[in-house]
Parts: structure tokens; C-alpha cells; sequence
């Protein structure tokens, strides 16, 4: 079956480390992958897109990488800070889907400690 | 401002009764999308639309229903015949999802939200 996944739920790191989220898929066929932070209460932010021939992606703090043959993404903030505190979503567009749709995973729950 | 805009933020109904949650963009969009979202759940996809006048059911259509008459608004209504409504609903729109076959994509723009409580 389809199946994308956030590995964690909740990931908890010290202030200036870095965060590491992964994102793997099982039986799709990824055109690109998308991150997105999400604050309680409210809706999705887009932050990076990364697409199926592109390894890596930086922006800021930010770096996503993409390994089609792991099938995994991984979303990176360097010198986190307690303002990253947040859930990031990825997503991603499959070959063959409908135009434009995403998939989302569950999440995963990021906390900085100051 | 250009976004995208839901209301109420949070709504109360009984069982039994429809109720119509508001979508409205400014940002020129041709796609716009319903999600729900539940707690330890992903987002859900429940229509989209790719163009005025004409949508698609999502992954979890039943009960729910939609319409697209203008390119700014894409209201969901929640019928009575969906089982279980209390739920997180975001509304989200985007360029022309050419995307793929085009080579090109786009990111989704997500409104606040609205909190449906059905009791």
C-alpha cells in the first residue's frame, strides 16, 4: 500500500543544535516533495520544495535533501532556536496522481529548549 | 493583503444540521483544495477544484459537498449525512497545478482554518 511517513512524532533538541526530521514513502513515484510548518492552531506555511532530480535544497537555516533510491527526505534546521518550535509537515506530489495534489504526512512535533 | 481567508475560526452545530464553511482567496489562484485535519492524523483531502466551475472529490468526499462559482470562493458545506464532522478544516489554494506534466509546480497557500464542533 501507499504510505508516506513522518518517522517521529515529537523531537525534542537544545537550543543552537541541529534539527533533523525524516519523511520516507513506500509505492509512490515522487515528482517533488514539499515542507511545510504548522503552529498550533493554524493553517500550513510552505517553506521548501525539493523535486524528484534534485538532491538537496537550502534556504536560510533550512536544508531538505531527497534520495529517491531511500525513498526518504530529510528536512534540516540548523542553530535551531526556541521560535522553531513548531510541526512540519512534508508532502509530496505523485507521478500519476491528480494534478497539483499533494499527500501529507502525520507530522512531526519539533521542541527547542532554551 | 493578498491571502486567503476562512470563517468563522470556529463553529458550533448540532447533529443533524448542515452548515457552510467559507473559502475566499485574492491571490488569483485557479486551484483551491479542502483539507480536514484530525488530531494524529495527516491532512486529508476532501475536493479541489482546478478551475471555476468544475471540482473533483477528494479522498474523503462523502457527507461533504462543494462549489465553485467563483475563482476567489470555494465554500465546503458539511451535510448531515457526514458521520463524524468535529474536525480542524483548512482550505488551501494554488497556481494552476499544470505542475507535473509542465515541469512546474507550485506550493499551497493555506487559509487559518476553521474548528467545526458538532455535538
Amino acid at each position: 500500500s501507499q504510505k508516506i511517513e513522518q518517522n517521529s512524532e515529537a523531537l525534542n533538541i537544545q537550543e543552537g543544535k541541529t534539527a533533523t526530521l525524516t519523511c520516507n514513502y513506500t509505492n509512490y513515484s515522487p515528482a517533488y516533495l514539499q515542507w511545510y510548518r504548522q503552529d498550533p492552531g493554524r493553517g500550513p506555511v510552505f517553506l521548501l520544495l525539493i523535486r524528484e532530480n534534485e538532491k538537496e535544497k537550502r534556504k536560510e537555516r533550512l536544508k531538505v535533501t531527497f534520495d529517491t533510491t531511500l525513498k526518504q527526505s530529510l528536512f534540516h534546521i540548523t542553530a535551531s532556536q526556541p521560535a522553531d518550535s513548531a510541526t512540519y509537515l512534508c508532502a509530496l506530489a505523485a507521478r500519476g496522481g491528480s494534478q497539483g495534489n499533494l499527500i501529507f504526512g502525520k507530522g512531526t512535533k519539533l521542541s527547542v529548549k532554551p | 493583503d493578498g491571502g486567503i481567508t476562512q470563517s468563522p475560526k470556529y463553529l458550533f452545530r448540532k447533529e443533524g444540521q448542515n452548515v457552510t464553511l467559507s473559502c475566499e482567496q485574492n491571490l488569483n489562484h485557479d486551484a483551491m483544495y479542502w483539507y480536514r485535519q484530525d488530531p494524529g492524523q495527516g491532512l486529508r483531502l476532501i475536493y479541489y477544484s482546478q478551475i471555476v466551475n468544475d471540482f473533483q472529490k477528494g479522498d474523503i468526499a462523502e457527507g461533504y459537498s462543494v462549489s465553485r462559482e467563483k475563482k476567489e470562493s470555494f465554500p465546503l458545506t458539511v451535510t448531515s449525512a457526514q458521520k463524524n464532522p468535529t474536525a480542524f478544516y483548512l482550505c488551501a489554494s494554488s497556481m494552476s497545478p499544470l505542475g507535473l506534466a509542465g515541469g512546474r509546480s507550485y506550493e499551497q497557500y493555506f487559509g487559518p482554518g476553521t474548528r467545526l464542533t458538532v455535538t
